[in-house]
């Protein structure tokens, strides 16, 4: 059973316009939200993070917004860069620090130039 | 500040034997928790360790085991390895136990191969 679920395996967007990645969760006991960026044979990078008392959180080009009735987190990076070309997770957790992340199976992000 | 290093980071590794993965966290953080990537599963949440002491645990068999050393370094081992077992195997350290929405800092992964 899959509570962190990304259903774009991949998204493809212009240079200089937004990105937009999206994540739904099914376990309410979530309170933490955050979304990792990897590139090929290098570990995750952390890049935001958001509580599940706040709807929005932004961060430079980055912002997360959570849409806690709707179970629903989404990411937005404006302007994309072709730097920004990877693979994004995103990952729970419950409060408490009671479990380790939760992670969905990633969106490959290409930015095309 | 160095960042959380792992070794080896390639291992080829036959059905039935073990294998023990390495993970130094990041200088002055005192949790270390492990993960497995696998194409068909995605990142799964193996265990936490904090002053060496596991603290948390995910859905795997007891085949796969850790520990902590004083020094925050950790130790992961498989025994009995499985086909299955082949994967990326992620280490990550934090300076608090959990995140708590507080990020976690990732190595670059062992890859595992059982033949």
């Amino acid at each position: 059973d899959q509570q962190v679920k990304q259903n774009s395996p991949s998204l493809s967007v212009q240079e200089g316009r937004i990105s937009i990645l999206n994540c739904d969760y099914t376990n309410s006991m979530f309170d933490y939200f955050l979304w990792y960026k990897k590139y090929p044979a290098e570990g995750p990078t952390f890049l935001i993070s958001i509580s599940s008392i706040k709807d929005k959180n932004e961060d430079g080009r980055f912002t997360v917004f959570l849409n806690k009735s709707a179970k629903h987190l989404s990411l937005h990076i404006v302007p994309s860069q072709p730097g920004d070309s990877a693979v994004y997770f995103c990952a729970a957790q419950p409060g408490g620090g009671a479990d380790g992340l939760t992670f969905g199976k990633g969106t490959h992000l290409i930015i095309q130039p | 500040k160095a960042g959380v290093t792992q070794t080896p980071r390639y291992l080829i590794k036959t059905r039935g034997q073990q294998v023990t993965l390495s993970c130094s966290p990041i200088s002055g953080h005192r949790s270390v928790s492990w993960y497995q990537q696998t194409p068909g599963q995605g990142l799964q949440f193996l265990f936490e360790y904090f002053s060496e002491t596991q603290r948390n645990k995910g859905n795997f068999p007891g085949r796969f085991s850790g520990r902590q050393f004083s020094n925050s370094r950790s130790e992961m081992n498989v025994s009995t390895l499985e086909l299955g077992d082949s994967a990326l195997y992620l280490c990550a350290s934090s300076s608090l136990l959990g995140t708590g929405g507080n990020e976690q800092y990732f190595g670059p992964g062992t890859r595992l191969t059982v033949t």
